[in-house]
């Protein structure tokens, strides 16, 4: 069976540009999360969603970060516009409803 | 609010030695507990879960039993293997309905032939 799926595994862009993170869960999950991992903070939750609707958005550093959900197989995590502090692993993760999180494998993020 | 500390690494040993990484946890109520592995360049893996109180969680050799006393995870194997090293996540998931996890600082093992 297909895992989560996170694109793109690398990204490097020059501060100001907008970028998007993708990811797309495993068919059947309700639960689709977003964290991002640095050596600074750990893992940390940005958003999660329960059938589509963001539930839990405490974690979104700040209005340059935009999370949607528009199905139940394709998220997408924004940044607009980019700082170099942003640089980090994002992760996606699924589940459902009592059932542990399983992980993409992150798309590594470097801002210049 | 929940959180979870973990032991400082790395942790160096070598091949068959017996490993622990404690774990201790902060939260309201019976949160459950988790184990997450994390290779290089890949995303976290389930090592294993318990849910409630003296429940032992297992998976490939590694143990964790959950102690509500101690507030403790402490993750553990007997004979370890070059290839179990990664970084190890210990993690809690409250009782709460809140469905995100709060994660330990990971712990970096390295095994030596």
């Amino acid at each position: 069976d297909a895992g989560v799926i996170q694109s793109p595994r690398h990204e490097v862009t020059e501060m100001g540009q907008e970028v998007t993170l993708r990811c797309k869960p495993i068919s059947g999950h309700d639960y689709l999360f977003w964290y991002r991992q640095t050596m600074m903070r750990g893992l940390e939750l940005l958003i999660y969603f329960n059938n589509n609707v963001p539930i839990d958005d405490s974690g979104m550093p700040e209005d340059r970060f935009s999370a949607k959900m528009p199905n139940a197989s394709f998220s997408t995590l924004k940044i607009q516009p980019s700082e170099p502090r942003d640089s980090a692993v994002y992760f996606c993760a699924s589940s459902l409803l009592s059932q542990p999180q399983h992980f993409g494998d992150g798309t590594r993020l470097s801002i210049l | 609010g929940d959180s979870v500390t973990q032991m400082e690494g790395p942790v160096t040993l070598s091949e068959e030695a017996f490993l622990t990484i404690n774990c201790t946890y902060t939260a309201t109520g019976y949160p459950s507990l988790f184990w997450y592995v994390q290779y290089p360049g890949e995303g976290l893996q389930l090592l294993l879960k318990a849910t409630k109180a003296d429940d032992k969680g297992s998976n490939k050799g590694f143990e964790a039993t959950y102690r509500k006393e101690t507030t403790s995870f402490h993750l553990e194997k007997g004979s370890v293997q070059v290839s179990d090293s990664a970084v190890y996540f210990c993690a809690l998931q409250t009782d709460t309905g809140r469905r995100a996890l709060t994660f330990g600082s990971g712990t970096r093992l390295q095994v030596q032939p």
